[in-house]
């Protein structure tokens, strides 16, 4: 089973300022791997897939990159709706497993 | 737009069976190929993958289901189109089963584009 390791644990950071946020795979799993957002109370929504496509109706904030073992999500700029939990996944092999998770917080 | 809403009881005794129903809205399971899945989280913890399922009434390969071997002798998921609906059994349950449980779709088996709600299942006596 693949794990992915996310870091760091949490991001403190004020509106306005730059996310990046990092997921590290614990064997190569190409571009397979895709983006969560969570929000207390809510359903994960998917965010990014195949490392840097964007999902529909997703802000243009967000990006992603990387391949390999190693990826990134950034948030250009943090508006106050993006303060929440993000969790990585990958789809390279069976079972599909997640990271545990890079918590948003207000500064 | 494609909602999925998941019922079941909210606790559930350890050695017993969790039993779990998403219905689906605005998508007919039946006409169309979908992949149909279980997540779950424990209080706090990480997302963990159950199961997916493949789903079509027409093609070869339908009835096609993915399971986490972590969990592959105990779960079950099947998809009811009649119904519109698609479930999730898992036996033998103990507090470790305890989590909020979510059901999602997706048109292919790689990631999880639509989400229900998610319920809490807590394993007590």
């Amino acid at each position: 089973e693949i794990v992915l390791t996310q870091s760091p644990a949490t991001l403190s950071l004020s509106p306005g300022e730059r996310a990046t946020l990092s997921c590290r795979a614990s064997q190569s799993v190409s571009t397979f791997l895709g983006w969560y957002q969570q929000k207390p109370g809510q359903a994960p929504r998917l965010l990014i897939y195949e490392s840097s496509n964007i999902f529909p109706g997703v802000p243009a904030r967000f990006s992603g990159s990387g391949a390999g073992t190693d990826f990134t999500l950034t948030i250009s700029s943090l508006e106050p709706e993006d303060f929440a939990v993000y969790y990585c996944q990958q789809r390279y092999s069976w079972p599909r497993t997640f990271g545990q998770g890079t918590k948003v917080e207000i500064k | 737009q494609l909602q999925l809403q998941e019922s079941g009881p909210g606790l559930v005794k350890p050695s017993e069976t969790l039993s779990l129903t998403c219905v689906v809205s605005g998508y007919s399971v039946s006409n169309n190929p979908y992949y149909w899945a279980w997540i779950r989280q424990p209080p706090g913890g990480r997302l963990e993958w159950i199961g997916t399922v493949y789903y079509s009434e027409t093609i070869f390969y339908s009835g096609s289901t993915y399971y986490n071997p972590s969990l592959q002798s105990r779960v079950t998921i099947s998809v009811d189109g009649s119904k519109n609906q698609f479930s999730l059994k898992l036996t033998s349950v103990t507090a470790a089963d305890t989590a909020v449980y979510y059901c999602a779709a997706a048109p292919n088996p790689s990631w999880f584009d639509f989400w229900g709600r998610g319920t809490l299942v807590t394993v007590s006596a």
